[in-house]
């Protein structure tokens, strides 16, 4: 069965540092992949897009990367803040439906 | 905010109640989702809408009845609701589902808890 698995529930990371969030998959073959932010008591915000013929891609602070023989992507902050503290989730995408991984729970201490 | 606005944010509700969640979007999308999200667990899609129309039902137990009026509106009616429903319930929307990579944007949810 397909299977989403983010590396962990619970990140901590000093400020300043680079954070990296992992999201594997099994037995999916997605179109692409997203990553969104999760603030406790609100919707899912989306942040970055990648396709599966893409490797790499950038906003800001944020770079994503996608290696399709893996089947993992990678999402990092870089000069991460507090202010990112929050629950990161992917998402991958085929066809008309996007499946969602639990989450990453992280937190950038001052 | 995200232009998709949900009501009420918090719901507690007997297991007899009947209620409805509201979702509106003014973003012009003519897709629209539920998800289901439990604690510590992914989001769970539901009920998918285009154009009106509903393409998706993953599964769902019948005590959950969307309607969609129009392509700015969608409802999650529920009733005889189990402890085990208690969850956010999140409406979604995007410009078109079969788009390759139609993000989607969340409205802030409903806090259900079944009692």
């Amino acid at each position: 069965s397909q299977k989403i698995e983010q590396n962990s529930e619970a990140l901590n990371i000093q400020e300043g540092k680079t954070a990296t969030l992992t999201c594997n998959y099994t037995n999916y073959s997605p179109a692409y992949l997203q990553w969104y932010r999760q603030d406790p008591g609100r919707g899912p915000v989306f942040l970055l897009l990648i396709r599966e013929n893409e490797k790499e891609k950038r906003k800001e602070r944020l770079k994503v990367t996608f290696d399709t023989t893996l089947k993992q992507s990678l999402f990092h902050i870089t000069a991460s803040q507090p202010a990112d503290s929050a629950t990161y989730l992917c998402a991958l995408g085929s066809a008309r439906q996007l499946t969602f991984g639990s989450g990453t729970q992280l937190t950038v201490l001052p | 905010e995200t232009g998709v606005t949900q009501t009420p944010r918090h719901l507690v509700m007997g297991m007899t109640n009947k209620k409805s969640l509201k979702c509106e979007q003014h973003l012009g999308h003519n897709a629209m989702y539920w998800y289901k999200q439990s604690a510590k667990k992914p989001l769970e899609l539901m009920f998918v809408y285009n154009f009106k129309e509903q393409t998706e039902n993953n599964s769902v137990p019948s005590r959950f009845s969307p309607e969609c009026p129009n392509s700015s509106h969608l409802f999650l009616h529920l009733h005889t609701l189990q402890p085990e429903d208690s969850a956010l319930y999140l409406c979604a929307s995007s410009q078109d589902p079969l788009a390759e990579s139609s993000e989607q944007f969340f409205g802030p949810g409903t806090r259900l808890t079944v009692l």
